[in-house]
C-alpha cells in the first residue's frame, strides 16, 4: 500500500538552531501534503498545506517565516523549523492524499518528535 | 471546529469486540465518515471510511445510522494492540480539492487483559 516516509523520528537541538524534516511518499506522487503539530495529549493541528511547485498555504496563527516548507518535488516535502525555541517542541507529523481518481484515503508520516533545549 | 463527538475514552476486555461510538450530527451529504486510529507517538493510521453504507474492511467495520447523524467503529476481536487513541472524521467528497480533516479529541480505547 501508500506509504508515506517522515525523517527524522526524532531530533534534539539547541535553541536557536534549525531544523529540516522531510517528507516523502514512497509510491505515488503527491502533489499536496499536510503538515500537522500535536502536542501531548492533544489533537493534531493542521499547520500548512504543502503545494508542489507554489507556495505553501499556512493556517491562521502560524508564522511562515518560521516554519519553512519547500515542496520541490512530487515527492518530497520539507518542513524547517528556523530559529527553534523550546515552545517549538512537539510532535510534528505530514500526510500526503493519494492523486484523485483512486482512492481518498489520507496517509501519515511516522512523525517528528522535536525537542528543543 | 471538530464536526465530530466521541466519548472520552472506552475500556475493552482483550478479545472482545470494542464498539466505538460517534455522532455527527452536522453532517452534510457529500461528506464521508472516516476512522483513523493513532498509537503513541506514531502518526495515525487509517482504518475505514463510509458514506452512507456500512463498510467492513480487515481491520473493522463500520456502522453508519440511516440519518448518518451517527456511526459506530467495531473492532470484532480487540487485542492489546489495538490500545490507542480512536479519531472520527467526517470530511468532504475526494472530488473536493481540499483534501483536510478536522481533528477532534478522539476516544482513548484502552485493551485489557
Amino acid at each position: 500500500g501508500a506509504v508515506v516516509s517522515q525523517h527524522p523520528s526524532w531530533v534534539i537541538c539547541k535553541s536557536g538552531t534549525s531544523v529540516k524534516i522531510e517528507c516523502r511518499s514512497l509510491d505515488f506522487q503527491a502533489t499536496t501534503m499536510f503538515w500537522y503539530r500535536q502536542f501531548p495529549k492533544q489533537s493534531l493541528m493542521l499547520m500548512a498545506t504543502s503545494n508542489e511547485g507554489s507556495k505553501a498555504t499556512y493556517e491562521q496563527g502560524v508564522e511562515k517565516d518560521k516554519f519553512l516548507i519547500n515542496h520541490a518535488s512530487l515527492t518530497l516535502s520539507t518542513l524547517t523549523v528556523t530559529s527553534a525555541h523550546p515552545e517549538d517542541s512537539s510532535f510534528y507529523i505530514c500526510s500526503a492524499p493519494l492523486p484523485r481518481g483512486l482512492n481518498e484515503k489520507l496517509f501519515f508520516g511516522s512523525g517528528t518528535q522535536l525537542s528543543v533545549l | 471546529d471538530a464536526k465530530t463527538t466521541q466519548p472520552t475514552s472506552m475500556d475493552c476486555a482483550e478479545g472482545r469486540a470494542a464498539n466505538l461510538p460517534c455522532n455527527h450530527s452536522t453532517i452534510s451529504g457529500n461528506e464521508y465518515v472516516y476512522w483513523y486510529r493513532q498509537i503513541h507517538s506514531q502518526g495515525p493510521q487509517y482504518i475505514i471510511h463510509g458514506l452512507k453504507n456500512n463498510e467492513t474492511n480487515e481491520m473493522a467495520s463500520l456502522i453508519i445510522t440511516e440519518d448518518r447523524k451517527s456511526s459506530t467503529l467495531i473492532l470484532p476481536h480487540a487485542t492489546l494492540r489495538d490500545t490507542a487513541v480512536y479519531y472520527c472524521i467526517v470530511r468532504t467528497s475526494f472530488m473536493d480539492s481540499n483534501y483536510q480533516l478536522i481533528w477532534g479529541a478522539g476516544t482513548k480505547l484502552i485493551i485489557k487483559p
